[in-house]
């Protein structure tokens, strides 16, 4: 595709259930990153994929929050017994940039954002 | 936690005007980035400028760096009502980013 795409675009879930975000990067990306942005503030890191491995998972919250990213390409965020707190704008976006071992990156490039999921946590 | 900091948090100008941004962050850096956010497109890659670079341009866009400040500042020239949106630094990029609060800039007609 040409861009980053994710659904659904909003949800609206009652405190206590369980949603799940859909996150489609660009074609070929190999990594793959989810934000979340609260109303009035900058987007906060939440969690980073290289392919499908789960290399830093520090931004989430809690344990209430997974994500997967099982095949290398699609990701979905799970939100489990949703919370108030909950409601912000999750942001997906993914780059080109990959690492070496050792940690030297390749190239530090662009990350390309989807358009957002708007989650209101009743 | 957000470790960019930009200002002014609201700037209201007039159609052809120039905007200026700035963005202070604590921690060295391999480069800098800007973002656009409205309604309409979502977040958007602006300009990226790396540590060892001092001025970057792209269109109407001018950014500088000065890394012995750790600080950033975006200037938008001839300012359209379209450049209507909030304007983040971020640091990072091959692992994560880190975003300021952002500046909300309104361009009137």
């Amino acid at each position: 595709g040409a861009g980053v795409s994710q659904s659904p675009r909003y949800k609206v879930a009652k405190r206590g259930q369980d949603v799940a975000l859909r996150c489609d990067p660009i074609s070929g990306h190999v990594s793959l990153f989810w934000y979340q942005q609260a109303l009035g503030q900058g987007p906060e890191f939440l969690t980073y994929f290289q392919n499908e491995a789960q290399l830093d998972k520090s931004g989430l919250p809690s344990d209430r929050f997974f994500a997967e990213r099982p095949e290398g390409s699609v990701s979905t965020l799970k939100i489990q017994r949703t919370q108030q707190e909950d409601s912000a704008v999750y942001l997906c976006a993914s780059s080109s940039t990959y690492l070496f071992t050792g940690g030297q990156s390749l190239n530090t490039d662009t990350q390309y954002f989807g358009p957002g999921t708007r989650l209101t946590v009743l | 936690s957000q470790q960019g900091e930009e200002d002014p948090q609201a700037l209201s100008i007039q159609e052809g005007e120039n905007a200026t941004m700035n963005c202070s962050y604590k921690t060295s850096i391999n480069n800098l980035q800007w973002y656009r956010q409205n309604s309409g497109r979502g977040l958007v890659h602006l300009i990226l400028i790396r540590s060892n670079e001092r001025e970057k341009h792209s269109g109407r866009l001018r950014v500088t760096l000065d890394t012995s400040k750790k600080s950033s500042s975006l200037l938008i020239t001839a300012s359209r009502a379209a450049d209507t949106a909030s304007y983040f630094c971020a640091q990072g990029g091959s692992e994560k980013l880190v975003f300021g609060k952002g500046t909300k800039l309104t361009v009137n007609p």
